[in-house]
């Protein structure tokens, strides 16, 4: 089955403890990309890979770090998360068009 | 920053009921996007727009592409409750970049 993958889904943790969320598509798509949900704010863009080692930042790159080593895998990384990044995270991935994303099932963040 | 206004944010209506949002910009898009996120799930694309007056209907969906690339519409007639979720419209930016309305959050009374 087609997907994109997220871990963990559920996380609680504590301001300057390092967390990663993993992101995964076994469909070969070359871009994918993270997105932060907040009430009234919508989905925005955290940062986006073109292919395997290209990345950019999107609108709201503070605080975050992320790779694209192989392909499939495009992992989100809160060096020292902070309350403000409380949040619902999805990744989502596309071969070609970006309008035509994949989501994940989000992964909801906590931190006190 | 936020490109996209999109309304209402909210709906409460009846089932059997039809629903129309909005998105407006103040810049013109050459591709208008419709999202729906059911509870617990990420968003699901419903409709691609592609060509400004393009009308295009997806069951009891249909969206619009404006005539000035600055605005789209989606309608859902008879609802359900199936279709309680959040919609969001979107359009595409650069070469790659996706940017999404703030959604209107859809609640159904039985």
């Amino acid at each position: 089955e087609a997907q994109v993958t997220q871990n963990p889904r559920y996380l609680i943790t504590v301001t300057g403890k390092k967390l990663t969320v993993t992101c995964s598509q076994n469909m070969n798509h070359e871009y994918m990309s993270w997105y932060r949900q907040d009430p009234g704010l919508g989905l925005r863009q955290i940062y986006y890979s073109m292919n395997v080692e290209v990345t950019d930042k999107g609108d709201v790159p503070e605080g975050y770090k992320v790779s694209r080593k192989e392909k499939r895998n495009f992992p989100l990384i809160l060096e020292s998360p902070s309350p403000n990044q409380t949040s619902l995270y999805f990744c989502a991935s596309t071969r070609g068009v970006a309008g035509e994303l994949f989501f994940g099932e989000g992964s909801r963040l906590t931190v006190l | 920053g936020q490109q996209l206004n999109q309304s209402p944010q909210s709906m409460f209506i009846q089932e059997g009921e039809d629903v129309s949002m909005n998105c407006t910009s103040s810049s013109i898009f050459n591709t208008w996007l419709w999202y729906k996120q059911d509870p617990g799930e990420g968003p699901v694309l419903l409709i691609a727009l592609y060509k400004a007056g393009e009308l295009t209907s997806n069951g009891r969906l249909t969206a619009q592409f404006g005539i000035t690339r600055k605005d789209s519409f989606l309608n859902i007639s008879a609802s359900i409750p199936s279709d309680v979720g959040i919609y969001f419209c979107a359009v595409i930016q650069g070469a790659q970049k996706l940017v999404f309305g703030q959604g209107t959050r859809l609640t159904i009374n039985p």
